[in-house]
């Protein structure tokens, strides 16, 4: 049971403009959500995160939205940079847990 | 500040030998630790978790093991390598006694089983 999805494998952008990323989730139970970063052959790079009692969070060129109501989140890019190639890993978690449920990622290309 | 080493960076190993991945951090105390795999084109799998020296969490049947001997060194194990142990590892910590926190990632190790 995949608890945590990313159904687009593979985007591509051109340079300035917006990346939109997407991450859906099943249980409800999850309170706390993380993007990633991840450069081939390395670890994954931590971006940006949000609590489930916020709707936003922004930092620098990234946003992560988070709609409780639909179980989506998604990560924006502006501008999109050609450094921001790399696979996109979308993460939650609930508290007490300490397990962290990863989605399969999402390929960004942004053409220069 | 906080840094999380792995090694070795690159593997090749043959079916049937024993494996060992050793991962540490540095500047924190009683972190939560974590091992992942990669497989190729795929997404991260949890495979151990542990919230403290002695206690490892088993998420996936598997002929791998975890322990951590010390509060700051976890290491995954296997007696006999099998062809679909090949992946990418990734050992990972976060702090304890705050929920939830961010993750934090080692550089990882590649594994080739042949």
């Amino acid at each position: 049971d995949q608890q945590v999805k990313q159904n687009s494998p593979s985007l591509s952008v051109q340079e300035g403009r917006i990346s939109i990323l997407n991450c859906d989730y099943t249980n409800s139970m999850f309170d706390y959500f993380l993007w990633y970063k991840k450069y081939p052959a390395e670890g994954p790079t931590f971006l940006i995160s949000i609590s489930s009692i916020k709707d936003k969070n922004e930092d620098g060129r990234f946003t992560v939205f988070l709609n409780k109501s639909a179980k989506h989140l998604s990560l924006h890019i502006v501008p999109s940079q050609p450094g921001d190639s790399a696979v996109y890993f979308c993460a939650a978690t609930s508290e007490g847990t300490y397990k962290y449920i990863f989605g399969t990622g999402t390929r960004l290309k942004v053409l220069a | 500040s906080q840094t999380i080493h792995q090694w070795p960076a690159t593997l090749v190993q043959p079916v049937g030998s024993p494996l060992s991945l050793e991962c540490t951090v540095e500047g924190t105390s009683n972190p939560n630790l974590y091992w992942y795999r990669q497989a190729a084109g795929r997404g991260l799998q949890l495979l151990f978790y542990s919230v403290g020296i002695g206690q490892i969490s088993s998420e996936v049947p598997q002929n791998l093991s975890a322990s951590r001997p010390q509060d700051r060194q976890f290491i995954l194990s296997s007696k006999k390598l099998l062809l679909s142990d090949s992946g990418f590892y990734l050992c990972a910590w976060s702090l304890t006694g705050r929920a939830p926190d961010t993750q934090y990632f080692g550089p990882g190790t590649r594994l080739t089983v042949l």
